[in-house]
């Protein structure tokens, strides 16, 4: 199985201050197909899960501009350019690339100092 | 808009059996794949199990095979997820998700507790 590590597992930043999330994966994430299915999920307290990322860098339809994906192979970014209150929670990677199973980082909770 | 409603989960014995189900709403219910992940108290995101388009394909992770079924109803918008042989290690939040190569959309939840 594919082992996806979050590092920080936790967050604490500053209003208005930007945030960096990474996901190491054990193994390239480059599908046999040519695409990279690593997504982003956001889960904020006693929410379900909301997806924000697709495909390493596209977001989903009414995400903030303030979020933004990147990476390749194994090493992937969820970064937030300037973290609002409204963007406490915690943090998901997932990769969708090796199936089965389907699997998640351990998630990283971002906070305010 | 997409809309994901799971019903059906509670409390239930150690070796119980439990069925869930997911009404889905708002996209064609037969042209995707679905899922369930679930989410223990205070833990992360685990994947449970999904099913292909027409049923006759379906994938579990190892902890729950030979225990749990997922299976769907086109005809009625519907995913299910059969569990039996419940143990404490089963209680969750199991959540219904339509599946993008991974979940994409997901429901508010369902929580199952497996206690004496």
């Amino acid at each position: 199985d594919v082992v996806l590590t979050q590092s920080p597992l936790s967050l604490p930043v500053t209003l208005g201050q930007p945030a960096s999330i990474s996901c190491r994966s054990s193994q390239s994430l480059v599908n046999s197909n040519g695409n990279t299915y690593l997504k982003w999920f956001q889960q904020r307290p006693g929410q379900s899960p909301r997806r924000l990322i697709y495909r390493v860098s596209n977001r989903d339809s009414g995400v903030p501009d303030r979020f933004s994906g990147s990476g390749s192979g194994t090493n992937f970014t969820l970064t937030i350019s300037r973290v609002e209150a409204e963007d406490v929670g915690v943090y998901y990677c997932m990769q969708g690339s090796h199936f089965p199973p389907w699997t998640f980082g351990q998630g990283t909770k971002v906070e305010i100092k | 808009e997409v809309q994901l409603v799971e019903s059906g989960g509670g409390l239930v014995q150690p070796g119980g059996s439990l069925r869930l189900s997911c009404a889905a709403s708002g996209f064609t219910f037969s042209d995707h794949w679905m899922s369930w992940v679930r989410q223990a108290p205070g833990k992360g995101l685990e994947w449970v199990a999904n099913i292909n388009l027409d049923g006759n394909e379906k994938y579990y992770v190892d902890s729950v095979k030979g225990r749990f079924t997922i299976s769907r109803d086109n005809a009625k918008n519907s995913l299910y997820l059969q569990m039996n042989s419940l143990r404490a290690e089963d209680t969750a939040m199991y959540y219904c998700a339509r599946d993008d190569w991974g979940p994409d959309c997901w429901g508010q939840g369902t929580l199952v507790t497996v206690s004496s």
